[in-house]
């Protein structure tokens, strides 16, 4: 398996901001996903985070709203910018282990006012 | 890309009774699928997983069924406990094979265990 952390765990914040999430993970890992959970749903995945690369978004997502750093092979960050309501969810960082295993964080809440 | 649909949304089964989640997927390369338990407040933790060369796989109280041929895979719980309450999404590889470009999800099933 894999120890995965995220910061902040929760967090309230104000339209038009924006708010970074960390994800740490205790053991290097090639592949690192970001995926939103929005209230009562399932997980929709954000994109893909490679290091040394630039990450790869999903339909419907854009770098410009969501901007990912994967600086090294332990760790990585999302942006959600200029925030609103509708970005309340919560947001699960994810490594893969063994071939396609995937492990998950324990997630980062948001909330937009 | 994947598409993956699950049954029942919500399941209420009495304590020591039996549950089955059905999960149905479009892509018939796609190769691996894990079974997440996500609790209040908690992310999803993965609790089976199978993978296409094989078609059924168990770890104690739970197994998974796999038909590629009908492109289906179930969740089995036996001898229930409340502890099992929980939301629980099945997935598969948004692309073509592996999981290693992300996982597609179900929408859920929740999963009540009655006393």
């Amino acid at each position: 398996s894999a120890v995965i952390s995220q910061k902040p765990s929760r967090d309230i914040c104000q339209r038009g901001t924006s708010l970074t999430i960390q994800c740490q993970v205790d053991s290097q890992v090639t592949m690192m996903f970001w995926y939103r959970q929005q209230p009562g749903q399932s997980l929709t995945l954000i994109a893909t985070a490679n290091q040394g690369s630039e990450a790869t978004y999903e339909s419907g997502f854009v770098i410009d709203k969501f901007p990912i750093s994967r600086p090294n092979l332990t760790f990585s960050t999302l942006t959600v910018s200029n925030m609103s309501p509708e970005d309340s969810s919560i947001y699960l960082c994810s490594v893969n282990r063994a071939l396609d295993t995937q492990y998950f964080g324990p997630g980062t809440r948001l909330t937009v006012l | 890309g994947e598409n993956v649909e699950q049954h029942p949304s919500t399941l209420s089964v009495q304590e020591g009774d039996s549950a089955v989640i059905k999960c149905t997927y479009s892509d018939s390369a796609s190769n691996y699928f894990p079974w997440y338990k996500q609790e209040l407040g908690k992310g999803p933790q993965l609790i089976i997983d199978i993978r296409s060369n094989v078609g059924e796989k168990k770890d104690q109280r739970i197994a998974v069924t796999l038909n590629k041929t009908a492109k289906h895979f179930s969740l089995h719980i036996t001898e229930t406990q409340p502890e099992d309450s929980a939301v629980y999404f099945c997935a598969a590889p948004s692309y073509s094979g592996g999981g290693a470009d992300g996982l597609t999800f179900g929408k859920g099933t929740h999963l009540i265990i009655q006393p």
